[in-house]
């Protein structure tokens, strides 16, 4: 595609519910990223996928949180057993190859836990 | 771990004015950008800057990575140029970048 779609857009979960957030990367991006972005905070990183290889996992902050991309495409971050503390903005990124270079990002969902 | 400071916190401007942000990192870095984050959330790529100086319109940004700084220059402001710029860096080997805690700026008209 053209940019770096996310699904849905927003998302109301109730405390303990589990949410799956979809990331549809530019065709052909080798490398994928997600972020979390609290309110009036930089993005901090979450994950990193390079193909369908999860190389760097190091910014999950718990084990209820799980990240996929089973065909090197499409990603899809899960979150089990949601906490207020999970409110924030889920934002992915793709670059078009592996060394440094710049990232696309998509427009994040907003997850909100009541 | 690496640290990103930016400067000013925050910025108001009146349109057509020109700004300075700057952007303090605290070791070597591989790599540099600045992005735009809109009020609608969009992070918008800017620039990629390990060193020197590029230019896009009105927008330029010059990274001297001997002396750990960027600085972006914003000329003849508009409303839309408002929202949070933010820089990030790479360091060392790993692939994530390490953002700053930005800048807010808004243009009136």
């Amino acid at each position: 595609g053209a940019g770096v779609s996310q699904s849905p857009r927003y998302k109301v979960a109730k405390r303990g519910q589990d949410v799956a957030l979809r990331c549809d990367p530019i065709s052909g991006h080798v490398s994928l990223f997600w972020y979390q972005q609290a309110l009036g905070q930089g993005p901090e990183f979450l994950t990193y996928f390079q193909n369908e290889a999860q190389l760097d996992k190091s910014g999950l902050p718990s084990d209820r949180f799980f990240a996929e991309r089973p065909e090197g495409s499409v990603s899809t971050l899960k979150i089990q057993r949601t906490q207020q503390e999970d409110s924030a903005v889920y934002l992915c990124a793709s670059s078009l190859g592996t060394s440094w270079g710049g990232y696309t990002f998509g427009s994040g969902t907003r997850l909100t836990v009541v | 771990g690496i640290q990103v400071e930016q400067s000013p916190p925050d910025l108001i401007l009146q349109e057509g004015a020109n700004s300075t942000l700057r952007c303090n990192f605290s070791d070597s870095v591989n790599n540099l950008q600045w992005f735009h984050q809109n009020p609608w959330g969009q992070l918008i790529n800017l620039f990629y800057i390990p060193s020197g100086t590029k230019q896009n319109g009105r927008l330029s940004a010059t990274t001297v990575a001997t002396e750990r700084y960027s600085l972006l220059y914003i000329s003849s402001s508009q409303t839309t140029d408002s929202g949070v710029y933010f820089c990030a860096v790479w360091a060392g080997n790993n692939r994530k970048l390490i953002w700053g805690l930005g800048t807010s700026l808004a243009v009136n008209p």
